[in-house]
């Protein structure tokens, strides 16, 4: 199937643990992203990929790094987890407006960190 | 930056009913206003979107009408069924203003459909 998946889908860590959320598109798109919903369900965009370059870097603490080692991957690390990192993480995918795409984005099945 | 508001926060409409939630925007340059449904676990998937230049879309049972003199945005779905219920959320983005596409999102709207 065409997606955009992420692994794993639960994760369950203590304070201070480094991990990592991995994310897959098979869609053929060249922009991802990462976004955090928190308890509130708010939805805010964290950082974009376009063709393994940074693009998008909203205000997140620098204990979060995304790595692109390709256009159809997206992963994020968190350094030294806080309590207030408990959250759905969501990967997303888009082919932009001007490079044969619609810039509409996929939403993969998110990830939901728990922080204890 | 954007500023995207959305209303209701909850709605409940009986099976068979209309419903409407409202977004607005604070970007008038913001040009591509999509709206996403996620069901509980999931992620949010798209359901309509409409770009600036339109006025009115519609798909099936869901219509999207913009005014852009107003910055607002409306989600209308007829004829509500039980697996409409959901979460709703609009967004607002600049289309085309390069290779990513920063979508602000509304604050959700939790819909209902009693039976």
């Amino acid at each position: 199937d065409t997606a955009v998946s992420q692994t794993p889908k639960y994760l369950v860590t203590q304070m201070g643990n480094d991990k990592s959320i991995k994310c897959e598109q098979n869609l053929g798109h060249d922009t991802m992203y990462w976004y955090k919903q928190d308890s509130k369900k708010f939805l805010k965009i964290m950082f974009s990929y376009n063709n393994k370059e940074l693009i998008i870097n909203e205000t997140v603490p620098n204990r979060f790094s995304p790595k692109s080692p390709d256009k159809a991957h997206l992963n994020l690390h968190i350094n030294s987890l806080e309590l207030g990192d408990s959250a759905v993480y969501f990967c997303a995918s888009s082919q932009a407006y001007g490079r044969g795409g619609t810039d509409t984005q996929y939403f993969g099945p998110g990830t939901r960190l728990t922080v204890l | 930056g954007e500023n995207v508001e959305q209303h209701p926060s909850t709605l409940s409409v009986q099976e068979g009913d209309s419903a409407v939630i409202k977004c607005t925007y604070s970007d008038s340059a913001s040009n591509y206003f999509p709206w996403y449904k996620q069901e509980l676990g999931k992620g949010p998937q798209l359901i309509i979107d409409i770009r600036s230049n339109v006025g009115e879309k519609k798909d099936q049972r869901i219509a999207v009408t913009l005014n852009k003199t107003a910055k607002h945005f409306s989600l209308h779905i007829t004829e509500t069924q039980p697996e409409d219920s959901a979460v709703y959320f609009c967004a607002a983005s600049i289309r085309g203003a390069g290779t990513a596409s920063k979508l602000t999102f509304g604050t959700g709207t939790r819909l209902q459909v009693t039976l």
